[in-house]
């Protein structure tokens, strides 16, 4: 069971908007940023979005994200077929059995 | 440009060690700005960090695994190595490597290697 919860799954039609949740605590979401990966079939993870709602160069900015007390959102817009993909958050759990900690993904669907 | 590159074996026997090295390739492992971390994922599970290694030789590791876990680093060879000892089917997944930018507590991994799949089984 990961530290951090996700939604399994979301799904919508091309050009749509979606949502993904990240649910934590105050030991991790609640003190520490975010980052947010997408992860294609039979591929190692890439970085979205690091300290919460920062983009590295090449990500559009179809992709964004934000965070809230002790959760945290990744939004796509204008979603295409290229998307359809793992979408994993991540953070930094700060007490005793600190360290990395992962969400257990979200897959979109792309109708 | 960075690459990460995972080598090691793709079978291991219940109860022996698993040995990896990741060689880091396009820029210097001894950079003040990075950690060095192990990732792994179970089949049809999200990412798990197993640790990570500054270039001083510092670790920190994922209490889960307790003592069963050695991370190192070897910066004239521009690598860092990760043993599992007493390895069984529950560590089956594909070990990835990946650079973390430094500090600890950001937790953003920026180039991750292509992943190696490692099975256990007799």
């Amino acid at each position: 069971q990961s530290v951090l919860t996700q939604p399994p799954s979301v799904s919508a039609a091309p050009g749509q908007k979606v949502t993904i949740s990240c649910s934590g605590s105050s030991s991790n979401i609640g003190q520490n940023f975010v980052s947010w990966y997408q992860q294609l079939p039979g591929t190692a993870p890439k970085l979205l979005i690091y300290e919460d709602n920062k983009r590295p160069s090449g990500i559009p900015d179809r992709f964004s994200g934000s965070k809230s007390g002790t959760s945290a959102t990744l939004g796509i817009t204008g979603l295409q077929t290229g998307d359809e993909a793992d979408y994993y958050c991540g953070t930094w759990e700060s007490s005793l059995s600190a360290g990395g900690v992962f969400g257990g993904g979200t897959k979109v669907t792309v109708l | 440009q960075l690459q990460l590159q995972e080598s090691g074996p793709g079978l291991v026997k219940p109860s022996e060690t698993l040995s990896l090295t990741c060689t880091v390739s396009g820029g210097s492992i001894s950079s003040s700005k990075y950690y060095w971390d192990w990732i792994r994922q179970p089949p049809g599970k999200g990412p798990e960090w197993i640790g990570s290694i500054y270039y001083s030789g510092s670790t920190y590791q994922n209490l889960y695994f307790k003592s069963r876990v050695t991370i190192s680093i070897d910066t004239s060879k521009n690598q860092f190595s990760l043993k599992v000892h007493s390895m069984t089917a529950a560590d089956t997944a594909v070990y990835y490597c990946a650079r973390h930018i430094a500090p600890l507590y950001s937790y953003y991994m920026d180039v991750w290697g292509k992943g190696t799949t490692v099975t256990v089984s007799s």
